[in-house]
């Protein structure tokens, strides 16, 4: 497997416009994991599935944040409108529930301009 | 909440030293314990994971310990290499299996000389 893939890796985009990350996690994987890391405040869980529903969403900032995973094999996160703040790197994380090893993606640099 | 602690948040050792991270977290109400590295502009890898109900655990050169009641881990690399050169973090999962969730620290980094 090639673990997780995130796309883009980096992205930069203008203030108030719509952002779309999108994650692939490990095929088999139920629990699928969006972070973001900030110098500021580390690495905070923003959101997790289980079995492609949505689990707990308590880390998302706010309403301009949005996560689906419509299939097994894909999830997105989307910011709507982006703003400067929301500068991060944004990470996907999966793994299986009775293992609870969890594998990250490569993680997608995003810039609000 | 838990919280989560790495000391020290930076750190600088020659080649071949032995060297101990630490890893400290308030609720010791765990199921596990995960350590992972991450090279800069890259994701994590994990390195290991200590079960609750486990004291230790290697890996080659790595060895991380985990004292669940006094919330307290160690991460202990031997014969330190300047590839070891990484932030290192680690990350508590709460008892409740439900929530599945890591907590993650604020990580080491550490820097080995040649």
């Amino acid at each position: 497997d090639a673990g997780v893939i995130q796309s883009p890796r980096h992205e930069v985009t203008e203030m108030g416009q719509e952002v779309t990350l999108r994650c692939k996690p490990i095929s088999g994987h139920d629990y699928l994991f969006w972070y973001r890391q900030t110098m500021m405040r580390g690495l905070e869980l923003l959101i997790y599935f289980n079995n492609n529903v949505p689990i707990d969403d308590s880390g998302m900032p706010e309403d301009r944040f949005s996560a689906k995973m419509p299939n097994a094999s894909f999830s997105t996160l989307k910011i709507q409108p982006s703003e400067p703040r929301d500068s991060a790197v944004y990470f996907c994380a999966s793994s299986l529930g009775g293992t609870l090893v969890a594998f990250f993606g490569q993680g997608t640099r995003l810039t609000v301009v | 909440k838990q919280e989560v602690t790495q000391i020290p948040a930076a750190l600088s050792v020659p080649e071949g030293e032995n060297l101990v991270l630490n890893c400290s977290f308030t609720d010791s109400a765990i199921y596990n314990l995960q350590w992972f590295r991450q090279d800069p502009g890259k994701g994590l890898t994990s390195l290991l994971l200590i079960q609750s109900s486990q004291r230790e655990q290697t890996s080659g050169r790595l060895n991380a310990s985990l004292d669940k009641s006094s919330g307290r881990s160690t991460l202990y690399i031997a014969a330190s290499q300047p590839g070891d050169s990484a932030t290192y973090l680690c990350a508590v999962r709460p008892v409740n299996n439900a929530g599945n969730m890591l907590t993650f620290g604020g990580g080491t980094r550490l820097m080995v000389k040649p």
